[in-house]
């Protein structure tokens, strides 16, 4: 059975530096891996996905992540980020039957 | 420019009361989810449907049940709540991509 690890549970960062939020998958099939963002009081947003092709997958607000299946890992990554980024971030795998299993979550925060 | 809507957003229940969640949908989705969210274990499944009368049980379906009797809805039943489900629940809806689309939360304190 597919499942997801967040390696951190939090991440403080200070605004404009580099950020790596880590996530590793078990499965023995192929995967669809997922990033959700949630901000305070609000509910899930998807970031990105990986269902196919290049293992690179970036979104519309600079977050990008890369798809390793030798390392069974789908690392979140920015190289600069913002206040507005401030917010938890939870990984994501489709197990059959188009169900998503979730990480524990990763809250990042950025300060100034 | 609805997407899911959750009602009612906030609830307090005594020990052995009921209630139902009911999240409604207007992107003409089949799949739909409830999930609950605690501190620290993420997002679990609680039931979930992949068409208009059909429901399955997800991770934690024990105490909860639902019934999917028209395609944009998906109700969530609390027959006998206990303190153990003070939580806050989220329904989802999505085609069959894996992007799933949330509502903002139904948070519920069970004393």
């Amino acid at each position: 059975a597919q499942s997801v690890t967040q390696l951190d549970s939090q991440v403080p960062v200070f605004e404009e530096a580099p950020v790596e939020l880590r996530c590793n998958y078990s499965s023995s099939v192929s995967v669809y891996l997922f990033w959700y963002v949630q901000y305070p009081n609000q509910g899930l947003q998807l970031l990105l996905k990986y269902l196919s092709g290049s293992t690179l997958v970036e979104s519309i607000n600079g977050f990008e992540a890369e798809f390793n299946k030798s390392q069974t890992s789908f690392h979140l990554r920015k190289p600069s980020v913002h206040i507005s980024d401030t917010a938890e971030y939870f990984c994501a795998v489709m197990r059959g039957g188009n169900k998503l299993v979730f990480g524990a979550g990763t809250i990042l925060r950025v300060k100034s | 420019n609805a997407g899911v809507t959750q009602t009612p957003k906030f609830r307090v229940l005594k020990t052995g009361q009921s209630m139902t969640l009911l999240c409604a949908q207007d992107m003409n989705h089949e799949y739909m989810y409830w999930y609950r969210q605690d501190p620290g274990m993420g997002l679990r499944l609680i039931h979930y449907s992949v068409g208009e009368g059909t429901t399955a049980k997800g991770e934690v379906p024990d105490g909860y049940n639902v019934s999917r009797l028209k395609k944009q809805n998906f109700l969530l039943g609390l027959e006998s709540a206990a303190p153990s489900q003070t939580s806050v629940y989220f329904c989802a809806s999505s085609l069959a991509t894996g992007e799933l689309f949330f509502g903002e939360g139904s948070r519920l304190t069970v004393l």
